[in-house]
Parts: structure tokens; sequence; C-alpha cells
């Protein structure tokens, strides 16, 4: 089955720098794979997600890119800023036969200070 | 807004007890999921229900089952509680498969559960 290696675990940043976020992933048939942030006490959001047929996807200060040869895919926060604190997961599915059935990435854990 | 609901935030459980975690979701959504969360293993898939009636097991099955009696609410079970299910439950929605293309997972506010 799919096995998703996040790093780095922790990952502490000055307000201002740019946050880099990587993730792996063991089965080539995986297409889509989506970024959450969770907040502490709150629940995972979605913030940013790409499919396989796409190399990268920007959403403001948030971009995801994707290396499929490789199995790879980063989240990139620019302009970090102290709300952007949380604990970030990637995910990968194989939809539609494993619909809703992510590997999630073990979580990363940002601090921002200003 | 996809409103997922899970009936308690905080449960504090002895071993061996019958836990009930429910979740309600009002979107009408077909796919339901519970997951788990523990500090760095990130979220594991325990069970999940593609439609009223149906369960399938995910990848960590054991000492829990589940029960979809209605199609906005998936409860999960603990059928005799242990400390090494001490953690955070998470349960999840997601849109439809057939015809939708790809869809993120909408989550709950989450049930830390502590056995003791």
């Amino acid at each position: 089955g799919e096995n998703v290696e996040q790093h780095p675990s922790t990952l502490s940043v000055q307000e201002g720098d740019s946050a880099v976020i990587k993730c792996t992933y063991s089965d080539s048939a995986s297409n889509y794979f989506p970024w959450y942030k969770q907040e502490l006490g709150k629940r995972p959001q979605l913030i940013i997600d790409i499919r396989s047929n796409v190399g990268e996807k920007k959403d403001q200060r948030i971009a995801v890119t994707l290396n499929k040869t490789a199995k790879h895919f980063s989240l990139h926060i620019t302009e970090t800023q102290p709300e952007d604190s949380a604990v970030y997961f990637c995910a990968a599915s194989t939809p539609p036969d494993s619909w809703g059935k992510f590997q999630f990435g073990a979580g990363t854990q940002v601090v921002v200070t200003p | 807004d996809v409103k997922v609901t899970q009936s308690s935030r905080y449960l504090v459980k002895r071993t061996g007890e019958k836990v009930f975690l429910e979740c309600v979701q009002d979107m009408d959504h077909e796919n339901m999921f519970w997951y788990r969360q523990d500090p760095g293993l990130g979220l594991r898939l325990i069970y999940f229900s593609y439609d009223v009636k149906m369960k399938e097991k995910g990848d960590i099955p054991e000492g829990y089952s589940v029960s979809r009696e209605k199609k906005e609410r998936f409860s999960l079970i603990l059928e005799s509680a242990s400390t090494n299910q001490t953690s955070m439950y998470l349960c999840a929605s997601i849109v439809s498969r057939w015809g939708q293309g790809n869809s993120p997972l909408h989550f709950g506010n989450g049930t830390r559960l502590t056995v003791t």
C-alpha cells in the first residue's frame, strides 16, 4: 500500500522568511495530493491540493510542487506570518478506487517567530 | 459550507468500557470516515463507509467497529476500551466519488479520548 513520508517534523522560521515542507510517496498510482493545516485545537483544513497532471499550483503565499518521476511533492509558504504557525499534513490518494482513503504524512509543526 | 459535527470534544473512559463516538454531517455526503491522530504518526484510517449499512476496514481496524444506520450519521465503537486507544479521533466526510473527480476530506473538530 501507499506510504507517505514527511520532513521535517518541526520547522522554526523567522517571520517573513520562507518555509518548505517535503513529502515522498511510494505508490506511483497516487494521483491526488492535498495539504492540510491544523491549528491548535482545531480541525485539519485543506489549504491547497494538486493533481498528478499538474506540476505546480499557487494560491497567494502558498504553493505546491509535484515531481511524479521522483514521487515527491512539496509545500512552499512565502513571507511567513505568525498565523501560519500550525501543524501541516501532506496526503496522497488514488481516486476513484480509494475514494477518501488518504495516506497522511506524520505532520510538520511550523513555528513562525516574530 | 460542509459541517461535520462530533458529539464530544473530550471523553474520559475506563479500561474495558464500551465507547461510542458519534459523527453527523449535514451535506448529504455518501462517504464517511474515521481517522485516528497520534503525534508523530499523522492520521490513520480506522474504518470507512461508502453508503448506509456499508462499512469497510481501514488500515488500523483492530479493536474498533462502526455503525452507519443513517446517511448523515457514522458511529465509531470501541467494544472494550484499552489504554492504547487513548488518542484524538477525527471523523470526516467527502462528496460522492462518481463524476466528482478528486475532492478533499471535510473533518470534524475531533474527540480527544482518554482511557484510564
